[in-house]
């Protein structure tokens, strides 16, 4: 079944460095797949959405990421840090059950912003 | 347009007690699904309502069940619960027209269960 692996539960860079968080997904191409940020004590907030339609996504607060299919990987980047951006990343793709489709998330990537 | 919001934001109950929680999704949508976040597990999909009828089930024990009203509001329950039943509980909501997990799924800030 499609899933998604992040790896790394939790990565430091210091403020100014480039941010990249990896996500991997399991098998066939998926259609769409989403990275979610949470911060602390907050629900899920979509950062970004892939749709086939370009490879290259931008997202919000300067986050972006790129569909490789070569490699089964959707990594989100940020060519600087800031503090604020200390928080939990997820990964999530649909996998399809029952008619329907399921949002199944990764494991998370904890970030952490050094002064 | 208002957020989904969800109540109460937190919650303490013990053993054997039952739990009702509430979701208002964004006005239009009419998807809502349910999520449980532990530390252990992460992530766990619950289940999925739309036009009132439950269209997508997770891997939970029958003690977790849901429903949706007309106005797309949806309400989880937990019966006698457990110790391991303490976690986030998550809402998301959805416009619901390609079909759970591929429409956006915008999220609420949750309810923090705790089971004593």
């Amino acid at each position: 079944a499609q899933s998604v692996t992040q790896l790394g539960s939790h990565v430091s860079v210091s403020e100014g460095a480039l941010v990249l968080l990896r996500c991997n997904y399991s098998s066939s191409v998926p259609p769409y797949l989403f990275w979610y940020v949470q911060y602390p004590n907050q629900g899920l907030q979509l950062l970004l959405k892939y749709t086939s339609a370009a490879t290259l996504v931008k997202g919000i607060n300067g986050f972006e990421a790129e569909f490789k299919k070569s490699e089964t990987s959707f990594h989100l980047t940020k060519p600087s840090a800031h503090m604020s951006d200390a928080a939990e990343y997820f990964c999530a793709v649909p996998v399809p059950r029952a008619g329907s489709y399921q949002l199944t998330f990764g494991k998370g990537t904890k970030l952490s912003v050094i002064p | 347009k208002a957020g989904v919001t969800q109540t109460p934001r937190y919650l303490i109950k013990t053993r054997g007690q039952q739990v009702t929680l509430s979701c208002s999704p964004i006005s239009g949508h009419r998807s809502v699904s349910w999520y449980q976040q532990t530390p252990g597990q992460g992530l766990q999909f619950l289940f999925e309502y739309f036009s009132e009828t439950q269209r997508n089930k997770g891997n939970f024990p029958g003690r977790f069940s849901g429903r949706q009203f007309s106005n797309s509001r949806s309400e989880m329950n937990v019966s006698t619960l457990e110790l391991g039943d303490s976690a986030l509980y998550l809402c998301a909501s959805s416009l619901g027209v390609a079909g759970g997990g591929t429409d956006t799924q915008y999220f609420g800030p949750g309810t923090r269960l705790t089971v004593l």
